[in-house]
């Protein structure tokens, strides 16, 4: 059973507009999510994360919000560049035990010159 | 700046062969794990290590061993390998419970014909 669901299977964005990318989670455990970038052939690198006791993160043009009311998380790129395009995973985990991670299932995000 | 290395970067099996992946780690990271990622279904953890000669099962452990003998290198082993094992693998490592970022390997394309 999924706990982490990024619906969205690809989204395509104007070069210099916003990216969103939206992901869901079940599991009312988890206190903290992060963002992976993954480039074809190459490993998941991180972009972001975000603690549960907060509802904004920003990194330069990067920033994740989390409602945890709604089990929502996205994550907001402005301005969207081309070398953006990639895909990217969202991941939840409890900050207790084993500190596993669960990752959804991905986005793949291209932005148009 | 090695960082996790997977070896090897391809590999084509035929069902009913055994083989193992080896990932090697130059952070001093507590933390190793092995995921695979198919197609429509992100990342799932298969075995995981929380320090040297310790290991533990993950979401999809069944079909495969793992072996944590340095603290450097976990390895992942398949004894005899099945279609649905084909896949890419991907392996990470953190440096304790306080962070929970992961650095990934850039992966193993394993085929199993």
């Amino acid at each position: 059973d999924q706990q982490v669901k990024q619906n969205s299977p690809s989204l395509s964005v104007q070069e210099g507009r916003i990216s969103i990318l939206n992901c869901d989670y079940t599991n009312s455990m988890f206190d903290y999510f992060l963002w992976y970038k993954k480039y074809p052939a190459e490993g998941p690198t991180f972009l972001i994360s975000i603690s549960s006791i907060k509802d904004k993160n920003e990194d330069g043009r990067f920033t994740v919000f989390l409602n945890k009311s709604a089990k929502h998380l996205s994550l907001h790129i402005v301005p969207s560049q081309p070398g953006d395009s990639a895909v990217y995973f969202c991941a939840a985990s409890v900050q207790t035990g084993a500190n596993n991670l669960f990752f959804g299932t991905g986005t793949r995000l291209t932005v148009i010159p | 700046n090695a960082g996790v290395t997977q070896t090897p970067k391809f590999r084509v099996l035929k069902t009913g062969q055994s083989m193992t992946l080896l990932c090697a780690q130059d952070m001093n990271h507590e933390y190793m794990y092995w995921y695979r990622q198919d197609p429509g279904m992100g990342l799932r953890l298969i075995h995981y290590s929380v320090g040297e000669g310790t290991t533990a099962k993950g979401e999809v452990p069944d079909g495969y061993n793992v072996s944590r003998l340095k603290k450097q290198n976990f390895l992942l082993g398949l004894e005899s390998a099945a279609p649905s094992q084909t896949s890419v693998y991907f392996c990470a490592s953190k440096f304790g419970l306080a962070k929970n970022i992961q650095y990934f390997g850039a992966g193993t394309r394993l085929s199993v014909l």
